[in-house]
Parts: C-alpha cells; sequence; structure tokens
C-alpha cells in the first residue's frame, strides 16, 4: 500500500532558526496536505497543495508539491517557541480517485527559547 | 477551532465492551472521515462517509462499523474491544474531493 516517509522524525532547534522537513513516496499523489498536532489536540491544518510543482506560503510556513507528485516540503522560517508540536505531512493517493488521506509518521519540533 | 466536534473526550471501558463515538462534522460538509491514531501504526483512515452513504473503507476491523445520519452527524461503533483498540480516534469533515479535511480533537479510548 501507500506509504509516506517522512523526515527527520525530530529536531531540536534555537527560536530564530529556519526548519526543514520532507516526505517522500514510491506511489503518486494527488493532493499533498501538511498538518501541526499539539497535545490533546486534532491535527490543525497548515497548507494544502493541488498541482505539481506549487509552491504556497502561509505566514513564516512554506510548502511545495514535488514535480514527480510523490514528494513534499515544508519550511519554516524564522523559527519561535509556538512552533513547537508534530507535523505531519499527509497525501491523497491518486489512484481510484480516493480521499483518503495517508499521513507520514510525523517530526516532532522542539524549539528551544 | 476547527468547527468539528467529537464527544466524548475520552472514554475508559473494559476488554469486550461496546462504546459509540460521535462526530459533528463542520457547517456543510457532507463527507465524514474516520481516523485512527496510535503510538506504532501512526494516523490509519478507517471509512469515509459522504452524505449519508458509505464512500470508501480503509483498514476497518469488522468489530469496528460506523454510519452518517441525515442531519450529517456520524458515529464510530467499536465493539468486542480489546486492549489493541486503545487509541485516538479522530473524525475529519471536507466540503468535497478538492477540499482539505479539517480534524476534530479526537475521542481518546482506554482499554484497561
Amino acid at each position: 500500500g501507500q506509504q509516506l516517509n517522512q523526515s527527520p522524525q525530530s529536531m531540536f532547534i534555537q527560536e530564530g532558526e529556519d526548519v526543514s522537513m520532507n516526505c517522500t513516496s514510491s506511489s503518486i499523489f494527488n493532493t499533498w496536505l501538511w498538518y501541526k498536532q499539539e497535545p490533546g489536540e486534532g491535527p490543525v491544518l497548515l497548507i494544502a497543495l493541488y498541482k505539481a510543482g506549487e509552491l504556497t506560503s502561509n505566514g513564516r510556513l512554506t510548502a511545495q508539491f514535488g514535480i514527480t507528485r510523490k514528494d513534499s516540503f515544508l519550511n519554516i522560517s524564522a523559527s519561535i517557541p509556538s512552533d513547537v508540536g508534530i507535523y505531519f505531512c499527509a497525501g491523497q493517493p491518486r489512484q481510484g480517485g480516493s480521499e483518503k488521506l495517508v499521513f507520514g509518521k510525523g517530526t516532532k519540533l522542539t524549539v528551544n527559547p | 477551532d476547527s468547527g468539528v466536534t467529537q464527544t466524548p473526550k475520552h472514554l475508559i471501558t473494559a476488554t469486550g465492551q461496546r462504546v459509540t463515538l460521535r462526530c459533528s462534522p463542520r457547517s456543510g460538509d457532507l463527507s465524514v472521515y474516520w481516523y485512527q491514531q496510535s503510538l506504532d501504526q501512526g494516523l490509519q483512515f478507517l471509512i469515509q462517509y459522504y452524505n449519508g452513504e458509505e464512500r470508501a473503507k480503509g483498514n476497518i476491523l469488522e468489530r469496528f462499523s460506523a454510519q452518517q445520519f441525515p442531519d450529517l452527524h456520524s458515529e464510530l461503533n467499536l465493539s468486542s474491544l480489546e486492549l489493541g483498540d486503545s487509541a485516538l480516534y479522530f473524525c475529519a469533515s471536507s466540503g468535497g474531493p478538492r477540499q482539505p479535511q479539517h480534524f476534530g480533537d479526537g475521542t481518546r479510548l482506554s482499554i484497561l
């Protein structure tokens, strides 16, 4: 079945640093999404990408839908303490018009003030 | 606030029991999705309903079932519970195939 390989698993950074994380797959996806999850809460949508090559920003966050449709990355610039959480990539597989989301295992981000 | 409401927030029960988890989607969203989040498996898709009809099935056990009612709220029924069913169960809703899914805050199920 489809799998998303998300890396890194965890990151420990200083406040003000930039962060980059990515997801890759052997399968093609129609849509890529990035979510953030904090303890006791559900995943919160950060960015949604619908076209290969698309580059989208949301404040200090920037994400891209890879040209091959098999990868995506998320960058966070000038990190702040409230960026702490687990970031998940998710993709909607191309085959069968499926609307289900396949999730990566997450990147746990720790920001030291 | 995503607009997706899940109840209860926590459930503690014993093996062999049956529970019902409830989800109210965002206003106007016709699609409801259920996911299970566990430490070893991560977030896994269980089932999708669209306007009352089952649309897609994922890795959902036969002991689990769901339905979506005319008012569009959905319920996930888990029966003959086992220790391994302990997990977070999330509901998400969307307005259509090209619309992003928005998640509720989940129900934490603990089986003792």
